[in-house]
């Protein structure tokens, strides 16, 4: 019964590169939320998805992120012409939606802009 | 959302019980109260969770205060492996409408060898 899986868990893009981080939610959830956490700082929430609908995005920058999450296959985290502030670790994580027993995050990607 | 304050920091010996306090007075009366820690180069893992009484498995216990304005996060017998960032977090959960975690800034726990 595997958890969270994201995907990858480095990577490494050059200014104005994009970079897409992948998160395939555990078996049985269909919600699923990102979060970004900055070098020393705390966790911030993004964007909350269900199946091909955004349900929250009040976290998302204005420009340059966009996130999905198709009917088949993994929710995208996608993030053009990176910058420098861009670099953090990204969190996905999973719920079955009924909220009480909270959610399960996987073990994040960490994005380096050079 | 509820505002929670923490402790910044909290050191412990090894096989030592431990307390984490958080205050939440500002809860909703549907509001349960949620653990989190996060390891180092990890994500967040839930560690328990209650709405009114105390709740135990096995990774620790919750005490909350009657009027619900505080708990407790107890490990019983601290290990090196429990060193993280613990996370007290208020939240109705989608069945209130309030779906998202919102992380405050934890108590940082270290553990003494």
């Amino acid at each position: 019964n595997a958890g969270v899986m994201q995907n990858p868990r480095h990577l490494v893009r050059r200014r104005g590169q994009e970079a897409r981080l992948r998160c395939s939610p555990m078996k049985g959830h269909s919600h699923v939320y990102w979060y970004r956490q900055l070098p020393e700082e705390g966790l911030k929430f993004m964007v909350y998805l269900q199946k091909e609908n955004i349900i929250d995005e009040s976290g998302m920058p204005k420009e340059r992120f966009s996130a999905e999450f198709p009917k088949e296959g993994p929710s995208i985290l996608r993030i053009q012409q990176v910058v420098r502030g861009d670099s953090a670790a990204y969190f996905c994580a999973s719920s079955t939606g009924t909220g009480v027993y909270g959610y399960t995050f996987g073990s994040g990607t960490r994005l380096t802009v050079v | 959302d509820a505002k929670t304050t923490q402790p910044n920091s909290m050191e412990s010996n090894e096989e030592e019980p431990v307390h984490l306090p958080c205050n939440h007075s500002t809860i909703s009366g549907t509001d349960y109260i949620h653990w989190y820690r996060q390891l180092p180069s990890q994500g967040p893992e839930y560690v328990i969770h209650g709405l009114t009484s105390n709740v135990n498995n096995r990774m620790a216990s919750l005490a909350i205060a009657e009027d619900r304005k505080s708990s407790t996060l107890i490990l019983h017998r601290a290990t090196l492996r429990d060193a993280a960032v613990y996370y007290c977090i208020p939240w109705g959960g989608s069945n209130f409408g309030n779906e998202k975690l919102t992380f405050g800034t934890g108590t940082r726990l270290t553990i003494i060898p």
